[in-house]
């Protein structure tokens, strides 16, 4: 069964603090996602990544980083956290091909206080 | 700016009722349109997808109707179920060689018994 694994499951950062967020898939999928969930804005797309060490640009990358070091990993980076930036993040991947199915992690609830 | 725009907001229903959520996007280069199901607490999961060859897809009780010529897509779910409650996403991806899936805000379905 496919597999997307995030962690922490939930994390307390201080503003201005370093936060990251993993993700490890176990699908052997070439795409990898990071979406935000805010009530009202429903999954806004961050960062993707369609290849090893590359990411690219999602609709609201501002404030945030990514990392893709192997296929099974993507990590988002938020260098200095800040009160916007609560919020549920989920991580997902997919395969090649627009009518595949995305799959996602269980997400991550960050609270920046 | 919302590429995929969903409507109602949210919506409460009788058991047994037709549910009927609506579903709009703008950007002329979409042609795979997946419904994604959120129950309280857990994670996205694909209930549905058309594509842009089909004007209707059927799935037990639930039904994409898609008018392409207005780009709009309306998911039915039949004899609703309390079961059903959730929040449902329409999302819209491209075959522009990078499958960058958009979501809409979603619309939240309370199902009464």
């Amino acid at each position: 069964e496919a597999a997307v694994t995030q962690s922490p499951r939930s994390k307390v950062a201080v503003t201005g603090g370093k936060v990251t967020l993993s993700c490890h898939q176990t699908n052997n999928h070439d795409y990898m996602y990071w979406y935000r969930q805010d009530t009202g804005h429903g999954l806004r797309l961050i960062h993707y990544s369609y290849v090893a060490d590359s990411t690219e640009k999602g609709d609201i990358p501002d404030g945030y980083k990514a990392s893709r070091p192997s296929q099974e990993n993507f990590s988002l980076i938020l260098e200095l956290a800040s009160l916007s930036q609560t919020a549920v993040y989920f991580c997902a991947s997919s395969d090649v091909g627009e009518d595949t199915e995305v799959f996602f992690g269980k997400g991550t609830r960050l609270t920046v206080v | 700016q919302q590429q995929v725009r969903q409507s109602p907001q949210s919506l409460t229903v009788w058991e047994g009722e037709t549910t009927i959520l609506n579903c709009s996007y703008e950007d002329s280069t979409f042609d795979y349109f997946p419904w994604y199901r959120q129950f309280p607490g857990k994670s996205p999961a694909l209930l549905i997808a058309i594509s842009l060859v089909s004007n209707k897809k059927e799935d037990g009780r639930f039904t994409i109707f898609f008018n392409k010529r207005e780009k709009k897509l309306s998911l039915h779910i039949t004899d609703s179920q309390p079961g059903d409650s959730a929040t449902y996403f329409c999302a819209a991806s491209a075959d522009t060689g990078n499958y960058k899936y958009v979501f809409g805000a979603g619309t939240r379905l309370k199902v009464i018994a």
